[in-house]
């Protein structure tokens, strides 16, 4: 069965440095999809950044990059230069055809000015 | 600019109350879906459907009923609400093959009094 897992129930960085959000996975399918989503206290899903489990590089979307590890099944997403409003929830989730998506239980992100 | 719809965004109602829960989607999805969510928690998969005529109950049992008449339409309906309905809820689509993630709509913010 497919499971994402997100062991870090909350997170504090500092204003302008740099943070890294753990998710790994479990599927034994080849082909798959990784995604994370922002959710602000407002409450939408916002997407951030995917990577193909075939991708041979690393995603990346302005200060988004994930960190693929493919052979260890983990799927970090590095935010670089943290700003106030990063504080939010971050989910981690993952696709397979023909089947609905996985979400871990999440991050909280808090910034500190 | 949204893609997807939600009505309403908050709102507060009596026990015993019927309400209907509006989702809408411009992108001719195949696929949409209901997520419940208490604040910062994990979101759990409540319905989903896969066209029009299909609806198929998700990972988490819920009272609620979902119908699907029109591609773009997915409403979710609460025959008589109560306080243990209070929660937010998410509503998503993706295309058929669910590699591109989903879009979720601004959500609905439901308490019962």
């Amino acid at each position: 069965a497919q499971k994402i897992t997100q062991t870090q129930p909350g997170m504090f960085v500092q204003e302008k440095e740099a943070v890294t959000l753990d998710c790994t996975y479990d599927t034994s399918d080849p082909s798959y999809g990784l995604f994370w989503y922002k959710q602000p206290s407002s409450g939408e899903m916002i997407f951030l950044i995917y990577q193909g489990s075939y991708d041979q590089q690393n995603a990346t979307e302005g200060r988004y990059s994930l960190n693929f590890q493919k052979a260890r099944k983990s799927a970090n997403l590095v935010i670089s230069a943290s700003q106030l409003g990063d504080s939010a929830m971050y989910f981690c989730a993952m696709c397979n055809y023909g089947q609905n998506f996985v979400f871990g239980p999440g991050t909280r992100l808090s910034v500190l000015p | 600019e949204a893609d997807i719809y939600q009505t309403p965004r908050y709102l507060v109602i009596g026990t015993g109350k019927k309400i209907t829960l509006e989702c809408s989607q411009t992108m001719g999805h195949d696929k949409m879906y209901w997520y419940q969510q208490d604040p910062g928690m994990e979101l759990h998969l409540i319905h989903y459907s896969y066209g029009v005529n299909s609806t198929e109950k998700g990972d988490l049992s819920s009272e609620s009923t979902v119908s699907r008449i029109r591609t773009e339409h997915f409403p979710l309906t609460l025959e008589s609400a109560r306080p243990s309905h209070t929660s937010q809820y998410l509503c998503a689509s993706s295309e058929y093959r669910e590699l591109h993630g989903y879009t979720f709509g601004s959500g609905t913010r439901l308490t019962v009094v």
